[in-house]
């Protein structure tokens, strides 16, 4: 399979616990995204990589999420201390070098908080 | 700053028939990339039509046709001769110079039989 993937594709927990979701992209994509969906709504952005740098964070981002693309391939997204407000869809997409090509979306991971 | 507006929350449409589903965006950015994905109840986002906003033409992509009017910064949907698997719901999307892709609230269609 030659498309995003995102582990764990469902994740329960309680809250005040850390958690961590995974993204491979498609390996010639040097752009990657996270976003967050919750029902009934679109995704909305949350932070931006190119390579591993990252260079947009949503001020949706607060204190408690961090990402990180370590050597530019794969990226992990973290919630510390997770709030019930954090239960949504994490979506992770990817994009090839030009502009404006479509971004290709993961199953998403669905975080719930009790 | 980008912003997509769809203001229709649901759509109903008959098998067979043509369906316009509303985007219009705003954006400040002198180019542009506009896109139309699909959710179905699965959860996946797929990729349906993308329009430049320096293409001359609309897009067409098989059923899908975006109906591309920059000067009222719209570019609607088209559907033709829906099928009962084109129940999901679709969103309008935008990228410009910021690099993300933002994205409008959706519009749910439902595709009668």
């Amino acid at each position: 399979d030659t498309g995003v993937s995102q582990d764990p594709r469902h994740k329960i927990t309680k809250r005040g616990q850390n958690v961590t979701f995974r993204c491979d992209p498609i390996s010639e994509h040097n752009r990657l995204y996270w976003y967050r969906q919750t029902l009934g709504q679109g995704p909305e952005f949350l932070t931006y990589f190119q390579n591993e740098a990252q260079l947009e964070k949503s001020r949706l981002l607060s204190d408690r999420f961090s990402a990180e693309r370590p050597k530019g391939s794969f990226s992990t997204l973290e919630i510390q201390r997770t709030e019930q407000g954090d239960s949504a869809m994490y979506l992770c997409a990817s994009r090839g070098d030009t502009s404006n090509t479509e971004a290709f979306f993961g199953q998403g991971t669905r975080l719930t908080v009790v | 700053a980008q912003k997509i507006t769809q203001t229709q929350p649901g759509m109903f449409v008959q098998e067979k028939e043509a369906v316009t589903l509303d985007c219009t965006y705003d954006t400040s950015d002198p180019s542009y990339g506009l896109f139309w994905y699909k959710q179905p109840s699965s959860g996946e986002m797929i990729f349906l039509i993308y329009q430049g906003s320096y293409d001359q033409q609309n897009a067409t992509e098989g059923r899908y046709s975006l109906n591309f009017q920059k000067a009222r910064k719209s570019a609607n949907l088209v559907i033709s001769a829906s099928q009962l698997g084109d129940s999901a719901m679709y969103f309008c999307a935008i990228s410009g110079s910021a690099r993300q892709l933002t994205f409008g609230s959706g519009t749910q269609l439902t595709v009668l039989p």
